[in-house]
């Protein structure tokens, strides 16, 4: 049973290309987060969903747009890709009322050449 | 802005020799610190929240610590299956629980 899953594992495409990246949770939970990890292993946050409704957006370029179709989906869109937006991407789930108590799906590793 | 700074950046341990690692935090007013394990090519994994100087959680052969400027985390005689990069990570001023700040994290290595 798969609590947080993400697809795809791994995305290799070209610079300019636009992607998704999907994410599912089966942990009843109301909160969904959308992470980026650097080279240097650095967690940084980038999105959070209370209930589809758009909680915190960090500084990222607005060629990034998350959207929640329901609780227990949150995906990721990107536009134009560039040679920065390779890393690690991580989804993860909580309840509002533990929300530091976070699951993580198993990350989309994506390259941009 | 929060920082939050970890150390060492990777320790190399024998099975059996117990070590601490080391989290400190700035930030304007403390309300909890997250422990988090990630092993490669996974997602991390939640292992302790604490919230007032004092406190202590304890799993299996970690045990977690927290003053008002920096928390541990004492591994007694880990084994190889403890390696991993542990992360702390603190919530942010605003945005509630849900903004957490994680460290960059100190990456184990366990030697049978």
């Amino acid at each position: 049973d798969t609590a947080v899953s993400q697809t795809p594992k791994y995305l290799v495409t070209q610079m300019g290309n636009d992607k998704s990246i999907k994410c599912e949770q089966n942990l009843g939970h109301d909160t969904m987060y959308w992470y980026k990890q650097d080279s240097k292993k650095f967690l940084k946050i980038m999105f959070s969903y209370n209930n589809k409704e758009l909680i915190i957006n960090e500084t990222v370029p607005n060629r990034f747009s998350p959207k929640s179709p329901d609780k227990a989906h949150l995906n990721l869109h990107i536009n134009s890709l560039e040679l920065g937006d390779s890393a690690v991407y991580f989804c993860a789930s909580s309840q509002a009322s533990l929300a530091y108590e976070q699951y993580f799906g198993p990350g989309t590793r994506l390259t941009v050449t | 802005e929060d920082q939050v700074t970890q150390s060492p950046e990777a320790l190399r341990l024998q099975e059996g020799e117990s070590s601490s690692l080391n989290c400190s935090y700035t930030v304007s007013g403390l309300r909890g610190l997250f422990w988090y394990r990630q092993d490669p090519g996974k997602g991390p994994e939640f292992l302790f929240t604490l919230y007032s100087a004092g406190e202590e959680k304890e799993k299996e052969r970690l045990k977690a610590t927290l003053t008002k400027k920096e928390s541990f985390l004492h591994i007694t005689a880990p084994k190889p299956e403890d390696s991993a990069t542990y992360l702390c990570a603190v919530p942010g001023d605003s945005g509630g629980y849900q903004k957490v700040t994680f460290g960059t994290g100190t990456k184990l290595q366990v030697i049978p």
